[in-house]
């Protein structure tokens, strides 16, 4: 089954203590993001990255980190998390190739809470 | 910035009665315009999407109006029904750039049996 998949899906920290967040997908995509979803805010993105070995700032980068070594995994991690990192995290992919189809394929969320 | 505005933000319609969401954008280099599905607990899935080539697009009871020269599109869904209540967002992109979505901020959407 073509899936995107996140784990934890529920993760209660607290500030300081570095953690990451996994991301796999088995579609062969290029093109993976994440992004975090607020009340009232919506989807903001983080990260993103073109393919392996290269990634690029979204909106709201601050505070986190990603990396892109093989090209099914795309880990998010927060080095100090704080409680303004307390959100709903979605993980995508998508293939790329430009004029194409652009449908995101989004994981199921991780909901974070940092006390 | 926000690039995509969409509106309303909550909405609530009857069992059989039209939904209809909006969305205005500002950057006219984009040139592909989603919208997203999502129920409690999920992942937002995509529902319909249509490139500036065309007016309309109808799949099912859900249609996407574009507007161009308004840098306008809406989301109708006919014939609401319970299950249709989620929260759609709106979005749009730049093929040949980055592949990044903007998403509007999402509605809200209640159908009452």
């Amino acid at each position: 089954e073509a899936q995107v998949t996140q784990n934890p899906r529920y993760l209660i920290t607290v500030t300081g203590k570095k953690l990451t967040v996994t991301c796999s997908q088995n579609m062969n995509h290029e093109y993976m993001s994440w992004y975090r979803q607020d009340p009232g805010l919506g989807l903001r993105q983080i990260y993103y990255s073109m393919n392996v070995e290269v990634t690029d700032k979204g909106d709201v980068p601050e505070g986190y980190k990603v990396s892109r070594k093989e090209k099914r995994n795309f880990p998010l991690i927060l080095e100090s998390p704080s409680p303004n990192q307390t959100s709903l995290y979605f993980c995508a992919s998508s293939l790329s190739g430009g004029a194409g189809d652009n449908e995101q394929f989004f994981g199921p969320g991780t909901r974070l809470t940092v006390l | 910035q926000q690039q995509v505005k969409q509106s309303p933000q909550s909405l609530i319609v009857q069992k059989g009665g039209i939904s209809i969401i909006n969305c205005a954008y500002e950057n006219t280099a984009f040139d592909y315009f989603p919208w997203y599905q999502q129920f409690p607990g999920k992942g937002p899935a995509l529902l319909i999407a249509i490139r500036p080539d065309v007016s309309e697009k109808k799949e099912g009871r859900f249609t996407i109006s574009f507007n161009k020269s308004a840098k306008q599109f809406s989301l109708h869904i006919m014939d609401s029904q319970p299950g249709d209540s989620a929260t759609y967002f709106c979005a749009a992109s730049a093929l040949g750039g980055s592949e990044k979505l903007v998403f509007g901020k999402g509605t809200k959407l209640t159908v009452n049996p």
